[in-house]
């Protein structure tokens, strides 16, 4: 079975500092896929990140970057330098590729809310 | 430059009334799928359309159902809503491959949702 961990429901960061999203995953597919999306108050699902599993560095874009620590199933995000616009509902999500290569449904977290403060 | 569309933005029915909820897209993607999201929940996938081809969630309530008539649309039909049923319901999209093989970097694009009530 598949299954993403977010333990933080809450946080708060001042504006311009950086903030680490935690996200712990489970999955005993061979090939997978992690995903970070954010989620403002409007409710659109905007993708931000994605990392593979065999991706050797670490994903990054722009302001976004993902602390991928395979060994200990962690898919962390990082927001460098908060703006007022990041406060938002935060999900890590999952896809896995069993050994036949059939992909399995994209699995999300109960999600993180970030709220920036000027 | 919305391109995937949800209306309306918040629907309003009554107990066992039926409702419908629509999306499109103007990405031409060929997979679209519908994420039931209560308060504080993760998006729970209910099914998705693979072109024409019907994938239904074996957790989906029959009480689901949906209709794609072509690749720009697709409805998610509540034939008796309950109480429970209130959510956000999300629309998504994304494009997979000639063979059908989806890879684990495939894209979701998300509409903004619909908030359903149920009175």
């Amino acid at each position: 079975a598949q299954k993403i961990t977010q333990t933080q429901p809450g946080m708060f960061v001042q504006e311009k500092e950086a903030v680490t999203l935690d996200c712990t995953y489970d999955t005993s597919d061979p090939s997978y896929g992690l995903f970070w999306y954010k989620q403002p108050s409007s409710g659109e699902m905007i993708f931000l990140i994605y990392q593979g599993s065999y991706d050797q560095q670490n994903a990054t874009e722009g302001r976004y970057s993902l602390n991928f620590q395979k060994a200990r199933k962690s898919a962390n995000l990082v927001i460098s330098a908060s703006q007022l616009g990041d406060s938002a509902m935060y999900f890590c999500a999952m896809r896995g590729m069993n050994y036949g290569g059939a992909t399995n449904k994209l699995i999300f977290g109960t999600g993180t809310l970030l709220a920036v403060q000027p | 430059d919305a391109m995937v569309i949800q209306n309306p933005r918040y629907q309003v029915t009554q107990f066992g009334k039926p409702v419908t909820l629509s999306c499109s897209q103007t990405l031409n993607h060929n997979v679209m799928y519908w994420y039931q999201q209560k308060s504080s929940q993760a998006p729970k996938l209910l099914f998705h359309y693979y072109d024409k081809d019907f994938n239904n969630e074996a957790d989906t309530p029959d009480n689901f159902q949906s209709r794609r008539p072509n690749t720009s649309f697709c409805f998610l039909d509540i034939r008796s809503p309950g109480l429970g049923d209130a959510a956000m319901y999300l629309c998504a999209t994304s494009s997979a491959s000639l063979f059908r093989v989806k890879a684990t970097n495939e894209k979701l694009f998300f509409g903004s949702g619909t908030q359903l009530s149920v009175l």
